[in-house]
């Protein structure tokens, strides 16, 4: 079964705004990743948080988590075309299983 | 640093016919898995492996075959390819397993006629 759950389904913006996305998972998790991917290509790590931090930063990413709620966001300020991509979430358990979410994907116009 | 590599990049098949995934890593990770890529799936686990010798199944094992004898290789068998395996199939590795990021290949494209 899914681990997470992305949403929006789709994001399109204009480039210079932010993209925020969000993601709910169901069990118990040490870390949530996040990683994107570029049509026909292969993922590529962005960020991973761990189950005992509640922010963290890396250029013009900005991911949180909240256990409490089992949710996490991706921020990503001043978009560009580049950007444009599907992004997945993915729970890390104890089991060394990494289970992904179905992704969303984001459309940076320019 | 070739990271993670896989072949080949596009396979058809016919119904029936079995195959092999190749995916090599120069890493030395412990941690190696497949993971299909179906449209508006997301990355669904197939198997796994946490070392040379110790395989096990993901959520999606059925139809497919995994052994590995080396840290470096992780093949994954079809053994009788079917139409609903026609998929994008994806090796990863990491260091130690979901508690560090993963390195993925860049996918097979398998079409199974």
């Amino acid at each position: 079964s899914q681990q997470g759950e992305e949403d929006p389904q789709a994001l399109s913006i204009q480039e210079g705004e932010n993209a925020t996305m969000n993601c709910s998972y169901k069990t118990s998790i040490n870390n949530l990743q996040w990683y994107r991917q570029n049509s026909g290509r292969g993922l590529v790590h962005l960020i991973l948080i761990r189950s005992n931090e509640r922010e963290k930063h890396s250029g013009r990413l900005r991911v949180t988590l909240d256990t409490s709620k089992k949710s996490s966001s991706l921020l990503i300020t001043a978009s560009r075309a580049a950007d444009t991509a599907s992004y997945f979430c993915a729970g890390g358990g104890s089991n060394y299983k990494l289970t992904f979410g179905k992704g969303t994907l984001l459309t940076v116009n320019p | 640093n070739a990271g993670v590599t896989q072949t080949p990049k596009f396979q058809v098949l016919k119904t029936g016919q079995s195959m092999t995934l190749q995916c090599a890593q120069d890493m030395n990770h412990e941690y190696m898995s497949w993971y299909r890529q179906d449209p508006g799936m997301g990355l669904r686990l197939i198997h796994y492996s946490v070392g040379a010798g110790i395989t096990d199944q993901g959520e999606v094992p059925n139809g497919y075959n995994v052994s590995r004898s080396t840290t470096e290789d992780f093949p994954l068998r079809l053994l009788s390819a079917a139409p609903s395996q026609t998929s994008v199939y994806f090796c990863a590795s990491s260091y130690s397993g979901s508690y560090t990021e993963a390195f993925f290949g860049q996918g097979t494209r398998l079409t199974v006629v």
